[in-house]
Parts: C-alpha cells; structure tokens; sequence
C-alpha cells in the first residue's frame, strides 16, 4: 500500500516560517490533504487538495505538491500553531483509498 | 451547525464486542460518504473504514478486516461500525469523519476504547 513520511518533529521560533515535508511515491500526482490535530482534540483539516484553504483556516496555511514531496507551510507561525500535522491522501485505485502520514509534532520555541 | 458526535465506546476484555456510532447533524448526511478513523495512545492516525453516501462501496483497513463492519441509515443520520474479537492493539480513540472529494474536512470529537482484561 501506498506510504507517506514525514519527520517526526519541527521546531520554529514565532514569527518565522515552518514547513512540513510529506514524502511519497509520485505524490505529485495524488491530491494531499493536511490536519492539524492540538493535543486532546479531533483533528481539523486545514488544507485540502494541496492547497485550498477551508473557511476560517488563517491565509497562514499554504501548501504545494509536486514530484516526490508535498509542503505544508506555516508562515509567521503562532504559539497556537504548535500542534500535530498529518498528511493524507487518497489512492483510488486501492481498495484501502485513504492513507496517513507518519505526523510531524511542529513545537514553537 | 454542521457536527458528528460519537458513541458507544468503553472499557471491553478481549475477544469481546462494541458498537461504536457516529451521529450527523447540519448536512445532508445521504449525500457523503463516510470513514472511521482511530488513533491509539500516542501514535498517529490510521483509516480504519469507509462507506460511501448510498452503502455501496465498503472498504477496511486489513487490520479489521473480517472483524469490523461499517454502516449507516440514512434516514435516522447516523453511521455505526461494529467492532467483534476486539484485541488489545485496537485500543484507540474512534473518530468518524465526513468525506470531502479526497479529503475528510468534518471529524468527531471521537470514542475511547480500551480493550483490556
């Protein structure tokens, strides 16, 4: 089945700019979707389809796709921006379609 | 407001049975299609099942496959998964999410449950 890794852990002063790597077989080709889970709380989906935003999810949040590596960018990252980040795809042409990476804990200095 | 609420889950001994449900409300709940996701203490997310808007396709992930099985009634807005020869690394918390294209852009708030004697 298909795999997505990414490292276990970033570190970022506030204010800078942290991005998150999601590494995957021709992953440009597939459509990466990120959720940020806090700790004790439901995960939130905060991009979708490499790049789109949901309503409410701060302009902050980028993300881009291409090759073997999708990107999550956090710029002018905030102490409420510490949190896990997982990416996920979907491999339609699987009958176990929906696949998590690995997570990355993103700590704020 | 669009939300999902689960249930169901508990403390359970090995070997023995749960039904977990997921309750919809703000959306038209026949029109997505649905996963259950679960995460055990400490680690990351896995996909456990999905079922699409009208029960048609029905996938699991290959650790419950044969012992897990997905549902829903449209009607009543709700998604269930029956959970039987519960093991001890099935222990996790239960989230049940909306499927969005590729993507799941509405979870739970989630079930624990703890398989253990």
């Amino acid at each position: 089945s298909y795999v997505l890794t990414q490292p276990p852990s970033v570190s970022v002063a506030p204010g800078k700019t942290a991005r998150i790597t999601c590494g995957g077989n021709n992953i440009g080709s597939k459509s990466v979707h990120w959720h940020q889970q806090k700790p004790g709380q439901a995960p939130v989906l905060v991009i979708y389809y490499d790049s789109d935003r949901p309503s409410g999810i701060p302009e902050r949040f980028s993300g881009s796709n291409s090759g073997n590596t999708a990107t999550l960018t956090i710029s002018r990252v905030e102490a409420g921006d510490e949190a896990d980040y997982y990416c996920q795809v979907w491999d339609s042409s699987s009958d176990h379609p929906y696949v998590f990476g690995t997570g990355t804990k993103v700590t704020v200095l | 407001e669009v939300q999902l609420v689960e249930s169901g889950g508990g403390l359970v001994q090995p070997g023995g049975s749960l039904r977990l449900s997921c309750a919809a409300s703000g959306f038209i709940f026949s029109s997505h299609s649905m996963n259950w996701v679960r995460q055990a203490p400490g680690k990351g997310l896995e996909w456990v099942s999905y079922i699409s808007s009208s029960s048609t396709a029905i996938y699991y992930a290959d650790s419950v496959k044969g012992r897990f099985t997905i549902s829903r009634d449209n009607a009543k807005h709700s998604l269930d998964l029956q959970m039987n020869s519960l093991r001890a690394e099935d222990t996790a918390v239960y989230y049940c999410a909306r499927v969005h294209g590729g993507s799941m852009d509405v979870w739970g708030k989630g079930t624990s449950v703890t398989v253990s004697s």
